[in-house]
């Protein structure tokens, strides 16, 4: 059973700085990795997929990379809209799909 | 412009059935060759992955859950259902429904989420 693990659970970073979100899964899923910001209150939406493909218009301050079973989601220059919990999924093992448990990105 | 809306209970009592339906805009399930997703998230939790259909009626459940739930289509009212039986408090949470990008399992457009809570 794949098993997505996030890191940090909270990350607190200030408004302007970079932050580095990390996610492992626990077997190899090549590049099949997608990204989630979940703001309160509201449904998922669509970051990053195939790892490192921005979805359709994402700033371009977000950025995936990693392959195989480690994987990152970069926000170059945090905005006050950026802040919220972000989640990873894997996708390679169909059926199922994976969600991470989740990191919760807060204002410093 | 794509969209999905959830419909349903916002309250079912324990062992009652629960029946969501997904009334999607902006795309065809047959035409394009889509598929839909069920997706739960409960208080303050991380998201689950319950069903999925295909646009040739394919179905796909979670191997946890896959005893209680059944999703169908409705293409000519563009709707997706699931059901879920049994329904227990720990069940409590919101449901999405979201569509499959076009070439991989991951899920570009989502609805708003319907709250469910299960209690007597």
């Amino acid at each position: 059973e794949m098993v997505m693990t996030q890191s940090p659970a909270t990350l607190s970073v200030s408004p302007g700085e970079r932050a580095t979100l990390s996610c492992r899964a626990s077997q190899y899923v090549s590049n099949n990795l997608a990204w989630y910001q979940q703001k309160p209150g509201q449904a998922p939406r669509l970051l990053i997929y195939g790892a490192s493909t921005r979805a359709t218009g994402i700033p371009a301050r977000f950025s995936g990379s990693g392959s195989g079973t480690e994987f990152s989601l970069t926000i170059s220059s945090l905005q006050s809209e950026d802040f919220a919990v972000y989640y990873c999924q894997e996708y390679n093992d169909w059926p199922p799909i994976t969600f991470g448990q989740g990191t919760r990105l807060e204002i410093k | 412009q794509v969209t999905l809306r959830e419909s349903g209970p916002a309250l079912v009592k324990p062992t009652q059935t629960l029946t969501l339906t997904c009334t999607f805009s902006g795309f065809s399930l047959i035409s394009n060759r889509m598929c839909v997703f069920w997706v739960r998230q409960p208080p303050g939790k991380a998201l689950e992955w319950l069903a999925r259909i295909d646009w040739d009626d394919d179905k796909w459940y979670s191997k946890s859950l896959k005893t209680r739930l059944t999703i169908s289509k409705d293409t000519s009212k563009s709707q997706v259902l699931l059901t879920m039986t049994n329904m227990d408090p720990v069940d409590t949470g919101t449901y999405y429904c979201a569509r499959k990008g076009p070439l991989w399992n991951y899920l570009d457009y989502w609805g708003q989420g319907i709250p469910v809570t299960v209690s007597s």
